[in-house]
Order: structure tokens, then C-alpha cells, then sequence
């Protein structure tokens, strides 16, 4: 059972801002850095956030990422129809000495 | 050009071994770690551990280190992830990821590259 809690689901309109919360403890997200990943339907995840905020070069401005204390969030602004997928948190927890993912959030743009 | 390129799909029967590699590019397999991560049917990312491409060096997760083993062969730049003992839950597909040499860097800068994934059935 994953450490990192997401919401199972979320959806919006074309358009909207959409936010993924993550949620974690002092040991993983507390800690360390927070990563985020996007996986299109049928296909192998890819890295959208590192280092709590940054993005990869290709990724657009339209997703960004923060986080506060044991907390992150990947919001996606001007939603559109090709980021509906499945977004997954990471970070790494201090006492499992193990990385941690969360259970993912599955986006539908309606 | 194909960074990380997975080996084909196994079916497989409770109580055997699987082993599935990973051709990785010579940059990546000189310069990085590997990382597996597994993702059963309709469910969410696990991660199961790392291995250092240039030097062998491993790290499994308490769930699985007692049953799997990663390795690296150095004249074929391939990684390589054996599970024994298998059992239906382990039907997953099992993806190999490119990550940074150390832990640190591993966990600052995550997994940027993955390969196809392989499909790993196990049943009677």
C-alpha cells in the first residue's frame, strides 16, 4: 500500500486548471524531492516534474508542481484533451529506504 | 534512437523464475543507474530497486530483495532482472528506467528514461 496518498480521479473541462494533491509524511516528502509522471493510456510512463518544480525540456509551461511541507501538487493549466492519462507522484522515503510512488490520479478531460 | 529496449513478453508458471533484460545505449549504461518498476493490470507503479550499470552495485526494496536479482553485462550494455519464485500477483508489466548513479541524484532527478515494458503473465 503506497505512502504517497493521491485522489483516485479527477476530471475538467477544456480549458479549466486541474491540481493533483500528493500526500506524504516527513520521511519521503517531508525530506526529499518530489518527481511527478504522466502515462498516456497504453503506453510507458514519463518524467513530467523533478526536483519538486522543474520540467524536463519538451514538457510544456502548462504543468507545473510545488510543494509545502509533507505535501506536493501538479496542477495543469488550459486542460486539453491529450492530458487525459494517469499521473503518479514519487519521492523517496528515509525510513523504507525505498522510492515511493503514489497510487495515481487518473485525469478525464470531459 | 532507442535508449532502453525491453525484451519480449513471458508466460510463466507459479513457482518459476523470470528474467527480463534491458539493452540499454553505451552512454546510459557507463553513465547511470537502472531502475525496474512494475505495474500490475489496472493498478498503480511499484518501484522493486536499482542496479549501477558501469560497476553492478544493487538495491532492492524489503519486498522483494529476498527473490529478486538485478544484473549487468558489460559486453552487451544489458541490464538485467531476475524474480524467482513466482506467483500470480507478480503478473505485471515490468518496465526498466534510467536514473541517476547515485541515490541522491536518483531521487532528485527521477526516471527520464523508460523502456517499453515487458509483459510478464503467470498462470496455471
Amino acid at each position: 500500500q503506497s505512502m504517497l496518498t493521491q485522489p483516485p480521479s479527477l476530471s475538467g473541462t477544456p480549458g479549466q486548471t486541474v491540481s493533483i494533491s500528493c500526500s506524504g509524511s516527513r520521511s519521503n516528502i517531508g525530506g526529499n524531492y518530489v518527481c511527478w509522471y504522466q502515462q498516456l493510456p497504453g503506453a510507458a510512463p514519463e518524467l513530467l516534474i523533478y526536483r519538486d518544480r522543474l520540467r524536463p525540456s519538451g514538457v510544456p509551461d502548462r504543468f507545473s508542481g510545488s510543494k509545502s511541507d509533507t505535501s506536493a501538487s501538479l496542477a495543469i493549466s488550459g486542460l486539453r484533451s491529450e492530458d487525459e492519462a494517469d499521473y503518479f507522484c514519487a519521492a523517496w522515503d528515509d525510513s523504507l529506504n525505498a522510492l515511493l510512488l503514489g497510487g495515481g490520479t487518473k485525469v478525464t478531460v470531459l | 534512437q532507442v535508449h532502453l529496449l525491453q525484451s519480449e513478453p513471458e508466460a510463466k508458471r507459479p513457482g518459476a523464475s523470470v528474467k527480463v533484460s534491458c539493452k540499454a545505449s553505451d552512454n546510459i549504461f557507463r553513465n547511470y543507474g537502472i531502475s525496474w518498476v512494475r505495474q500490475a493490470p489496472g493498478q498503480g507503479l511499484e518501484w522493486m530497486g536499482w542496479v549501477i550499470g558501469h560497476n553492478g552495485n544493487t538495491h532492492y526494496t524489503q519486498k522483494f530483495q529476498h527473490r529478486v536479482t538485478m544484473t549487468t553485462d558489460t559486453s552487451t550494455t544489458t541490464v538485467y532482472m531476475e524474480l524467482r519464485s513466482l506467483v500470480y500477483d507478480d503478473t505485471a508489466i515490468y518496465y526498466c528506467a534510467r536514473v541517476g548513479r547515485t541515490r541522491t541524484t536518483m531521487a532528485r532527478d527521477g526516471m527520464d528514461v523508460w523502456g517499453q515494458g515487458t509483459t510478464v503473465t503467470v498462470s496455471s
